[in-house]
């Protein structure tokens, strides 16, 4: 069975201030893809990222970045200097061997003036 | 392309009605998925096809939900006999291929009163 983990329910932080969104996943399968989904207010969930299992290389993308760790099982998220367009639910999740996309609970971000 | 369209937005109902969902995914999608999500939550998985064929359903489908994808295009999901307990934001998302990111509309709130 797969399993995600977002164990951050809420985190405030004040505009330009860094942050990290945590992700632990589990699985058995050597095989797999991560992900991270933005769900602003409007509801629609937004694609971000996707990894597979064997590429642990870390990316960046403007003033997002993710670090991928195998030895943790963690996919972790930064948005560095952020911003109040930043207010959003994050999703992590798992799609591994032929099962479907297993989501994480989420972690709302709110980022005040 | 526009996306993945989800009709209607919004459904109100009395327990024990019947409603019906539909979701138009990216023309060139032959994967379509069915995901649920209640508040403070991250989407659960329910069913997914691939062209006409419902190839997975989830345990959280009861008999009471069906969901079809008449020739491969769009796509229904029935809720027969509402309860309470089915109040929640249902998404539809679609891919091109397996292990793809998946896009999603905007689903459609359902409160059953």
């Amino acid at each position: 069975a797969q399993k995600v983990t977002q164990a951050q329910t809420e985190i405030s932080v004040v505009e330009k201030e860094d942050v990290t969104l945590d992700c632990v996943y589990e699985t058995r399968d050597t095989t797999y893809y991560l992900f991270w989904y933005k769900q602003p207010p409007s509801g629609e969930l937004v694609f971000l990222i996707r990894r597979n299992s064997f590429d642990e290389q870390n990316e960046i993308s403007g003033r997002y970045s993710w670090n991928f760790q195998k030895s943790t099982s963690s996919f972790n998220f930064t948005i560095t200097a952020s911003q109040v367009v930043d207010s959003a639910v994050y999703f992590c999740a798992l799609r591994a061997g032929y099962s479907t996309l297993t989501f994480g609970k989420g972690t709302m971000l709110l980022v005040s003036p | 392309d526009t996306g993945v369209s989800q009709n209607p937005r919004h459904k109100i109902t009395k327990r024990g009605q019947n409603v019906t969902f539909r979701c138009d995914p990216i023309s060139e999608h032959n994967r379509l998925y069915w995901y649920r999500q209640t508040l403070g939550q991250g989407p659960e998985f329910l069913t997914y096809f691939q062209n006409e064929a419902q190839l997975e359903k989830s345990r959280l489908l009861s008999d009471r939900f069906s969901a079809e994808r008449p020739k491969g295009s769009f796509s229904t999901l029935e809720i027969q006999r509402t309860e309470q307990g089915d109040s929640a934001m249902y998404l539809c998302a679609s891919s091109l291929r397996t292990g793809e990111k998946l896009f999603f509309g905007s689903g459609t709130q359902l409160s059953v009163l």
